[in-house]
């Protein structure tokens, strides 16, 4: 079965840092890869996503993740934080395998912004 | 586009009850999914429907069950509620439920179970 990994449940960055959100998948399948954000009391919006072709993939926000597949990670990164990116991110995974959509999701890493 | 709605927002229950949701997707999609988010499980899928037809199931009880209607709208229904089904439910559409597409979600239902 997929599994997601995100290191770290909280991260936290100066506002212009660097934001850099981790995941790791494990799959002998590279799966398709997603970056999904929710703010409070929201549903998830998608950032981005990785299906095939290029493996650096930018998104909305300024967001971007690079795919590896020797290393199984599909990291988040954006130059400069905004105070605006605090919120919830997830990674997601779904199945080359299987039909219809299902969604894997990690355990999520919470990013603050500090002024 | 109208995005993907959830009603209710808010529901307080007491154990159990029984409790409906309903979904009404993106106009035009055709594949529904539902999620549940809690903070001890985060994010887990429940299941999918397609045409009226249920196309993946997640691994929970028999409690919790779907349909879905010829307008592609999905209701889920979860009986017997017990403490532990309180969390965020999530409803997320996409054209045809393909792997590669991306699903869009409601803002959730919230169920308190007292």
């Amino acid at each position: 079965a997929q599994s997601v990994t995100q290191l770290g449940s909280h991260v936290s960055v100066s506002e212009g840092a660097l934001v850099l959100l981790r995941c790791n998948y494990s799959s002998s399948v590279p799966p398709y890869l997603f970056w999904y954000v929710q703010y409070p009391n929201q549903g998830l919006q998608l950032l981005l996503k990785y299906t095939t072709g290029a493996t650096l993939v930018k998104g909305i926000n300024g967001f971007e993740a690079e795919f590896k597949k020797s290393e199984t990670s599909f990291h988040l990164t954006k130059p400069s934080a905004h105070m605006s990116d605090a919120a919830e991110y997830f990674c997601a995974v779904s199945d080359r395998e299987t039909s219809g959509s299902r969604l894997t999701f990690g355990e999520g890493t919470q990013l603050t912004v500090n002024p | 586009k109208a995005g993907v709605t959830q009603t209710p927002r808010y529901l307080i229950k007491t154990r159990g009850q029984q409790v409906t949701l309903s979904c009404s997707p993106i106009s035009g999609h055709r594949s529904v999914s539902w999620y549940q988010q809690t903070p001890g499980q985060g994010l887990q899928f429940l299941f999918e429907y397609f045409s009226e037809t249920q196309r993946n199931k997640g691994n929970f009880p028999g409690r919790f069950s779907g349909r879905q209607f010829s307008n592609s709208r999905s209701e889920m229904n979860v009986s017997t509620l017990e403490l532990g089904d309180s969390a965020l439910y999530l409803c997320a559409s996409s054209a045809l439920g393909g792997i590669q597409e991306t699903q869009y979600f409601g803002p959730g239902t919230r169920l308190l179970v007292l």
